[in-house]
């Protein structure tokens, strides 16, 4: 079965804590992505990586944390310097750049109290 | 400033209805425009993807219009089904980047 695989689906943490949530792929593609999705909101871009040990900061990266180790494996640490973590991440990878169909993962719903 | 406007925010149809969601974009260097749909506490789903030569383009009871003059699209959906209750969302790329620019969506319910 191929695709795109994020755990858990739901995530509760306490303020102060650090979270990793967790992405991998089985379709050979050289680009990950981390969103974040609010309601009313269109999906925000966290990080994406390219390649193995190569990652870029996207528009709202402030807080977070990723590791490109493995082409399979792309997670994603909401520190606790992330003022407003409770949200719905969302995970995705495509072949290549911008041309390319993103694929999605299922998502895991963090909620810190 | 790159930006995707979806229209409207929400809408409500009764089951066997057509219904067509909108999609203005300002994005360039223009790639290609994905619509995807996106079940409640799901990842989505592409549905269609259309070039800057591609007008129309079909996938079942979806069919999506682009007029790149005027940099809007549309999907329409044929004989609406309960199954149909979900968001969707435009998507745009800008060419030769890892951008993807996102719309916030439009909530279509069906209702039976």
């Amino acid at each position: 079965d191929g695709g795109i695989t994020q755990s858990p689906k739901y995530l509760f943490r306490k303020e102060g804590q650090n979270v990793t949530l967790s992405c991998e792929q089985n379709l050979n593609h050289d680009a990950m992505y981390w969103y974040r999705q609010d309601p009313g909101q269109g999906l925000r871009l966290i990080y994406y990586s390219q390649i193995v040990n190569d990652f870029q900061k996207g528009d709202i990266a402030e807080g977070y944390s990723v590791s490109r180790e493995k082409k399979e494996s792309f997670p994603l640490t909401v520190t606790s310097a992330q003022k407003n973590p409770t949200a719905f991440y969302l995970c995705a990878s495509s072949t290549g750049q911008g041309g390319y169909e993103q694929y999605f993962g299922p998502g895991t719903r963090l909620t810190v109290t | 400033k790159n930006q995707v406007e979806q229209s409207p925010q929400s809408l409500i149809i009764l089951e066997g209805k057509n219904c067509t969601l909108q999609c203005n974009y300002t994005v360039s260097p223009f790639s290609n425009l994905r619509w995807y749909k996106q079940d409640t506490g799901r990842g989505p789903v592409s549905l269609t993807i259309m070039t800057f030569s591609e007008n129309t383009k079909s996938n079942g009871r979806y069919t999506a219009t682009l007029d790149a003059d005027t940099k809007q699209s549309s999907l329409h959906i044929t004989a609406s089904q309960l199954s149909d209750s979900a968001s969707y969302i435009c998507v745009v790329s800008a060419h030769g980047t890892y951008k993807y620019i996102f719309g916030t969506g439009t909530r279509l319910k069906v209702l039976a």
